[in-house]
C-alpha cells in the first residue's frame, strides 16, 4: 500500500537553529499538509499546501514557518528559528483530493526536540 | 469553530469484550469523520472513513457509525485483542477549512 514517508525519525536541535522536516507524500496525491502533535495534546492543523501554494494555514503557522515543494516528490517543512515550544511530533499528510473522497494518509511523524 | 470531544479519555477492558468508544462534534456540516489509531510515540494509521452520506462503514472487527444530525460518531470494537491496545482518534473534515479537527483521542488497553 503507498506510503507517506518522513525522514528524519528524530531530530534534536538547540534553540535558534533552522530545521527542515521532510516528506515524501504518495505520488499521485495533489494535496499536501503539515500537522503537529505537542506531547499528551490533539493533533493540531498547521497548514495545507495544492498547486504550489499554501491553500490555509491555522495562526501557529507563523513567519517561523514556511513550506515548499523543492521538486516532484518532496515537500517540506522549515522552522527557521526553533523554540522550545516547538518540541512536538510533526505529521505529513496526503490526500487526492480537496472534498477527501479518499481521506487523509498520514507518515510516521518526526520527533522534533529543541533544547 | 468546530470542535471534537472523544468519550472516554481512558478505557480499559479483558481480552475478548466488545467496546464503544464514542466522538462528538459540535458542528454539524461536515463532509467526512475518520478515524486513526496511534501507538505511543508513532504515526496515525487511518482505520475507517465515514463520508456525511454515510452511517456506518465496517473494517474487520471494526465498525464505525455517524450520526451527523446530532454531531456523534461511534467506534465498535468486537472481541477486542491486547494488539488493539493504542489510542483511537477521531477527526472530522467540515470542507469550510480543508483541515482535519481532531479530538483528544480514547487511550485503549486490552488485558490478558
Amino acid at each position: 500500500e503507498p506510503e507517506v514517508t518522513q525522514t528524519p525519525s528524530h531530530q534534536v536541535t538547540q534553540m535558534g537553529q533552522e530545521v527542515i522536516l521532510r516528506c515524501v507524500p504518495i505520488s499521485n496525491h495533489l494535496y499536501f499538509y503539515w500537522y503537529r502533535q505537542i506531547l499528551g495534546q490533539k493533533v493540531e492543523f498547521l497548514v495545507s499546501f495544492y498547486n504550489n501554494e499554501i491553500s490555509e494555514k491555522s495562526e501557529i503557522f507563523d513567519d517561523q514557518f514556511s513550506v515548499e515543494r523543492p521538486d516532484g516528490s518532496n515537500f517540506t517543512l522549515k522552522i527557521r528559528s526553533t523554540k522550545l515550544e516547538d518540541s512536538a511530533m510533526y505529521f505529513c499528510a496526503s490526500s487526492t483530493d480537496r472534498e477527501l473522497l479518499y481521506g487523509y494518509t498520514f507518515g510516521s511523524g518526526t520527533r522534533l526536540t529543541v533544547v | 469553530k468546530q470542535e471534537v470531544t472523544q468519550i472516554p479519555a481512558a478505557l480499559s477492558v479483558p481480552e475478548g469484550e466488545n467496546l464503544v468508544l464514542n466522538c462528538s462534534f459540535t458542528d454539524s456540516a461536515i463532509y467526512n469523520l475518520q478515524w486513526f489509531r496511534q501507538d505511543p510515540g508513532k504515526g496515525l494509521t487511518s482505520l475507517l472513513l465515514i463520508q456525511s452520506s454515510q452511517r456506518e462503514q465496517t473494517s474487520g472487527r471494526l465498525n464505525a457509525s455517524l450520526d451527523k444530525s446530532s454531531g456523534r460518531s461511534t467506534l465498535y470494537i468486537a472481541a477486542s485483542q491486547p494488539g488493539d491496545s493504542a489510542t483511537y482518534l477521531c477527526a472530522v473534515y467540515t470542507g469550510t477549512a480543508s483541515k482535519l479537527t481532531f479530538g483528544t483521542g480514547t487511550r485503549l488497553q486490552v488485558t490478558l
